[in-house]
């Protein structure tokens, strides 16, 4: 079983529609998760950190964190075109683990 | 503030040769990463470094791949002898007291 699996899509969302990336994770005792975003041939970007149970909204991104279910999500909404990207889930700080990453695309 | 630094961006080299990579992270960050992304994965863990000691190198292949951070600082990834396997882009990242990590903009390994 890998240590965090996200669904490698592509998914494809309208513009203006609601993207849902969804990633769940094996290590129970993990604390700490990330979302980064990661344009074609570029390096990683954060866009998102969660610790607690629950929603944590920044702009048009929604993280939601369920540890009992040991389940991540990132929801983007009104999508852009520009939100197209590939979408790589993390756990851990020190030890982070990344999942293999869902592309994005979003159709003008 | 000024970003983490990598060098080269590219390097094109033939199986068995040797390579190195250079990182430079942000000022100030004690903890540098070694990534490696093949295409299609997410990065995987090579070896992480908190000043100038290791504290994980458990998915390093030490036969072939061996990483320093002297002084603290900067540091060298190097990989002798590639394989066409280690064709993948090499990210360093770095950190400060357990925030997230910040990543440069890697080297492009490509073997032939």
């Amino acid at each position: 079983q890998k240590e965090v699996e996200q669904n490698s899509g592509p998914l494809s969302v309208p513009e203006g529609a609601i993207a849902s990336l969804n990633c769940t994770y094996s290590d129970r005792g993990s604390q700490s998760f990330f979302w980064y975003r990661q344009y074609s041939g570029k390096s990683p970007e954060l866009i998102m950190s969660i610790y607690s149970n629950g929603d944590k909204e920044d702009g048009r991104f929604t993280a939601q964190l369920n540890k009992a279910s040991q389940y991540v999500s990132l929801l983007i909404r009104d999508s852009q075109p520009s939100d197209s990207a590939t979408y790589l889930c993390a756990r851990g700080r020190g030890d982070m683990r990344f999942g293999a990453g869902t592309r994005l695309t979003v159709k003008p | 503030e000024a970003g983490v630094a990598q060098s080269p961006r590219y390097k094109i080299i033939e199986k068995r040769q040797s390579v190195a990579f250079w990182c430079n992270p942000i000022s100030g960050h004690a903890t540098l990463y070694w990534y490696q992304q093949i295409l299609g994965q997410g990065p995987k863990l090579l070896i992480q470094f908190q000043n100038n000691g290791v504290v994980d190198d458990s998915q390093l292949p030490k036969d072939r791949f061996s990483a320093e951070r002297l002084k603290g600082v900067d540091s060298t990834l190097k990989i002798q002898p590639a394989k066409l396997e280690d064709s993948a882009v090499y990210l360093c990242a770095s950190s400060n007291s357990n925030q997230p990590q910040h990543f440069g903009d890697g080297t492009r390994l490509s073997i032939l």
